[in-house]
């Protein structure tokens, strides 16, 4: 089993849709999530990144966090077809001089306008 | 502020050639990663570099080796290129292992 599992999709919504990503993981030290974005024949972008439980917005995107049932999500608002992309979800523990950061394999996502 | 940079964008190689992909970043991370992705596998890890003068494998590091050349410098060397090198390539850093990675753009990789 993956420490980090994520639906690959792809998953087609409607423009102006809301629109709700998902990982699971197994390692309960994970302390740090995040969320990248990224285009075709582009590298993955920082898009989201908060520490431990709750939400976090920024515009359109809201991040959630629930540590209890080891489940993180993305939210996107009011889609646009600029929106279309690879999300990718990843985590880390609360560890400095830990290694590395632990990567979802990805949803690829399409907005139809 | 350039963040990443790789070299080259794209290459073709034949088997067995030898290749030299080249990253650089000037945020002052520490830590810098290689990994490969293809389609359907997500990004897997070669090599990464925690620290300045400190290199370990990552989950695919069969046929890579790699080079911390200063803190700014992070090269990955395949020395006999095979058709299952065929992928895209990205570099990344961090200011530390647990801190969110900055990527290039990725090295369109050809092995034929």
């Amino acid at each position: 089993q993956k420490e980090v599992e994520q639906d690959p999709g792809p998953l087609s919504v409607p423009e102006g849709a809301i629109v709700s990503l998902n990982c699971t993981y197994s390692n309960s030290a994970f302390q740090y999530f995040m969320w990248y974005r990224q285009y075709s024949r582009k590298g993955p972008e920082l898009l989201m990144y908060t520490y431990s439980s709750g939400n976090k917005e920024d515009g359109r995107f809201t991040a959630q966090v629930d540590k209890s049932s080891k489940y993180i999500s993305l939210f996107i608002r009011d889609s646009q077809p600029s929106d279309s992309a690879t999300y990718l979800c990843a985590m880390s523990t609360a560890y400095s001089s830990a290694s590395k950061i632990i990567f979802g394999s990805g949803t690829r996502l399409s907005i139809r306008p | 502020n350039a963040g990443v940079t790789q070299t080259p964008k794209f290459q073709v190689l034949k088997t067995g050639q030898s290749m030299t992909l080249q990253c650089a970043q000037d945020m002052n991370h520490n830590s810098m990663y290689w990994y490969r992705q293809d389609p359907g596998m997500g990004l897997r890890l070669i090599y990464y570099s925690a620290s300045e003068g400190t290199t370990d494998k990552g989950e695919v590091p069969n046929g890579y080796n790699v080079s911390r050349l200063n803190k700014r410098e992070f090269s990955l060397r395949l020395e006999s290129a095979a058709p299952s090198q065929t992928s895209v390539y990205f570099c990344a850093s961090s200011e530390y292992g647990n801190q969110p990675q900055h990527f290039g753009d990725g090295t369109r990789l050809s092995i034929l």
